[in-house]
């Protein structure tokens, strides 16, 4: 699986946009990009995931560059109980496992 | 439909007992992952097992560890003769189907080894 590069930590305000930033320059062609996050002593959570297209669900959206080397993934909205490690994770779909790196401490602030 | 479900929630072992931590997937789903995260380091894929299978155990340790999933009931991390480096917290996830895609996790069971 390819290697991601996120910031250690991000701040963002309550209420504004979070743009959180992912590099995955090696990223191969049937690599897609799976965003989680993990609130404070909780289990990872799902966020959202793609190949090479923009995605969008109820919680975030994923842009994808079109070369495929970073993407980032926006929070709209964020609320404080939006402050969480969020993960960015390249992987195969049926590669089974999930490989965490540090993920990025992302503190949204009132 | 209740999530993935782990107990217990806390589990507290001396050194050389044996640690038994359950697991059970949501409805209808029979892809289980364990992972594991050590104070202050990230997640770490332990095992992958569809029912009574083992499918990737490459993050295992080579002793003392072993996992199953049988046809009926939950899915069990079984740590055997337990030493204070296995002091963790160990998360399930599951998944519908072999894609992996969108895995849901468990709260956890935080073992402590005094």
């Amino acid at each position: 699986d390819a290697k991601t590069t996120q910031p250690p930590s991000m701040d963002c305000a309550e209420g504004r946009a979070a743009n959180l930033p992912c590099n995955h320059s090696t990223i191969s062609g049937n690599e897609y990009v799976y965003w989680y996050r993990q609130i404070h002593s909780q289990g990872p959570q799902y966020i959202i995931h793609g190949l090479k297209n923009n995605e969008t669900n109820e919680m975030a959206s994923l842009i994808i560059t079109e070369d495929r080397k970073s993407s980032t993934l926006i929070l709209p909205h964020a609320t404080l109980r939006d402050t969480a490690v969020y993960y960015c994770i390249v992987r195969v779909t049926y590669g089974n496992k999930l490989v965490f790196g540090a993920g990025t401490i992302l503190r949204v602030k009132s | 439909n209740a999530g993935v479900m782990q107990n217990p929630r806390h589990l507290v072992r001396r050194r050389g007992q044996e640690a038994r931590l359950r697991c059970s997937p949501m409805k209808g789903h029979s892809h289980v992952y364990w992972y594991r995260q050590l104070p202050e380091e990230g997640l770490k894929f332990m095992v992958y097992l569809q029912k009574e299978n083992i499918i990737d155990e490459s993050g295992m340790p080579k002793e003392r560890f072993s996992a199953e999933f049988p046809k009926e009931g939950p899915s069990i991390l079984r740590i055997q003769q337990v030493v204070r480096g296995d002091s963790a917290a160990y998360f399930c996830a599951s998944s519908p189907d072999p894609t992996g895609d969108t895995q849901y996790f468990g709260p956890g069971t935080r073992l402590t080894v005094l």
